[in-house]
């Protein structure tokens, strides 16, 4: 099925732990986003890809590194975790006139 | 600034009835998407519906119409005929071509409650 598979879907890091949250998109859709989403609250921006080849900040790009693999790949990597990442991440891909979510990765970081 | 306000935290709905979620937004790009998101209790974001800001007519998908009011910089989700999977935490978002048609803005969402 065409969408946005993310892996992996749960993890658990100690502080200072690194890892790398994968994303890839079988829509061919240009643009590929991830964000952050705390308890109780709406989406935040970490970082996004409007093309291959290209990333920008978002909202909250600080602890956090992203690489546009290809066209259909965009990973995100936590260099050394601290509690305050922990969250729940989705990974997005939109063209023109839509958007597929990931179906989310769920970090806690102790 | 925040570009998209969904002023409605929370609403409950009766089965069958419609309800209409408000989404304004602020920008001074003439070429804009708006779209609309469903969160259910699981977790996944679900696309619904997608408004270009040159379109002349309402987007409509199924049940979810979008009622866009250009001027007034609105962008409200009508679901007709409520159901109880209905309930979920709805966003708006906008993505502008300021940004080059990258990053998305989204609202604080609203949360609905459908009753039987």
């Amino acid at each position: 099925n065409a969408g946005v598979t993310q892996t992996p879907k749960f993890q658990v890091l100690k502080t200072g732990q690194s890892m790398t949250l994968q994303c890839a998109q079988d829509m061919n859709h240009n643009s590929m986003y991830w964000y952050r989403q705390d308890p109780g609250m709406g989406l935040r921006l970490i970082y996004y890809s409007a093309s291959e080849g290209t990333t920008d900040k978002g909202e909250v790009p600080n602890g956090y590194n992203v690489s546009r693999l290809n066209k259909r790949e965009f990973s995100l990597r936590l260099e050394s975790a601290a509690p305050s990442q922990t969250s729940v991440y989705f990974c997005a891909s939109s063209d023109y006139r839509e958007s597929t979510f990931g179906s989310g990765t769920r970090l806690t970081v102790v | 600034a925040q570009k998209i306000t969904q002023t409605q935290p929370g609403m409950f709905v009766q089965e069958k009835e419609a309800v209409t979620l408000d989404c304004t937004y602020d920008t001074s790009d003439q070429s804009y998407g708006l779209f609309w998101y469903k969160q259910p209790s699981s977790g996944e974001m679900i696309f619904l519906i997608y408004q270009g800001s040159y379109d002349e007519q309402n987007a409509t998908e199924g049940r979810y119409s979008l009622n866009f009011q250009k001027a007034r910089k609105s962008a409200n989700l009508v679901i007709s005929a409520s159901q109880l999977g209905d309930s979920a935490m709805y966003f708006c978002a906008m993505r502008e071509t300021t940004d080059s048609w990258g990053k998305f803005q989204f609202g604080a969402g609203t949360q609905v409650v459908v009753t039987p």
